[in-house]
């Protein structure tokens, strides 16, 4: 079946520092791609998400590209801030209606 | 902006017993979804829900688990008899209009709940 592998974390960086977190993925065909941010306390929010290949997927200063060659859907940041500390998700969406999601990062960014 | 909220934020429960994790969707939402996440793994889809009766489900949601929507408003999940690997951090989560053909569309997450089986 469908499945998303994404960097173990925790990943800990100081503010301005650059930003990756790494993301492949395994389907039939060329499923969408997201990425999901969970702040303390609060639930999944979508961050970006790009629905095929070549599509590039930007907010809040955050980037991904989907990469049909190496299946890939890394998300990057130039500079991050204290705020961006949260747990990134990487998912696709399988036809039928459902996001199959990988196990999540933890970045945590330092003053 | 519009929100999904889950009650409780973390329930804890006795081995055998039933609970019920409670999810208010946003109001024009007319799909609904459980996951969830065991302590460090991924998180899982469950079930969906649409016009009433279940679309889909994992081979997780076995007799154990049903949902309903019995007011209209609340989605519920209930757990007949609660296991200690039932233990995980479950989410709602609501999208307004179908994923097929044109799709994906968002879908709008709960905080989620900490059901923790003793």
């Amino acid at each position: 079946g469908n499945s998303v592998t994404q960097m173990e974390g925790p990943v800990t960086l100081s503010e301005e520092a650059f930003l990756t977190i790494n993301c492949t993925y395994t389907a039939t065909g060329y499923p969408s791609l997201f990425w999901y941010v969970q702040y303390p306390g609060e639930g999944l929010q979508l961050l970006l998400k790009a629905t095929k290949a070549d599509d590039k997927g930007s907010n809040k200063g955050f980037e991904a590209t989907y990469r049909k060659e190496t299946t890939s859907f890394h998300l990057e940041k130039g500079s991050v801030q204290v705020s961006d500390s949260a747990v990134y998700f990487c998912a696709l969406w399988e036809y039928g209606n459902k996001l199959v999601f990988g196990a999540g990062t933890i970045l945590r960014v330092k003053s | 902006e519009p929100e999904v909220t889950q009650t409780p934020s973390h329930q804890v429960t006795q081995m055998g017993q039933e609970v019920i994790l409670r999810c208010v969707p946003i109001s024009n939402h007319l799909y609904f979804y459980w996951y969830r996440q065991i302590l460090g793994q991924k998180v899982e889809f469950l079930v969906s829900f649409y016009n009433n009766e279940i679309s889909e489900k994992s081979e997780i949601f076995d007799d154990q688990f049903s949902v309903e929507r019995p007011d209209g408003s609340n989605f519920t999940l209930k757990i007949r008899s609660t296991k200690l690997e039932d233990s995980a951090m479950y989410f709602c989560a609501t999208q307004s209009t179908s994923g097929r053909g044109m799709g994906p569309y968002e879908q709008y997450f709960g905080p989620g709940t900490r059901l923790t089986v003793t």
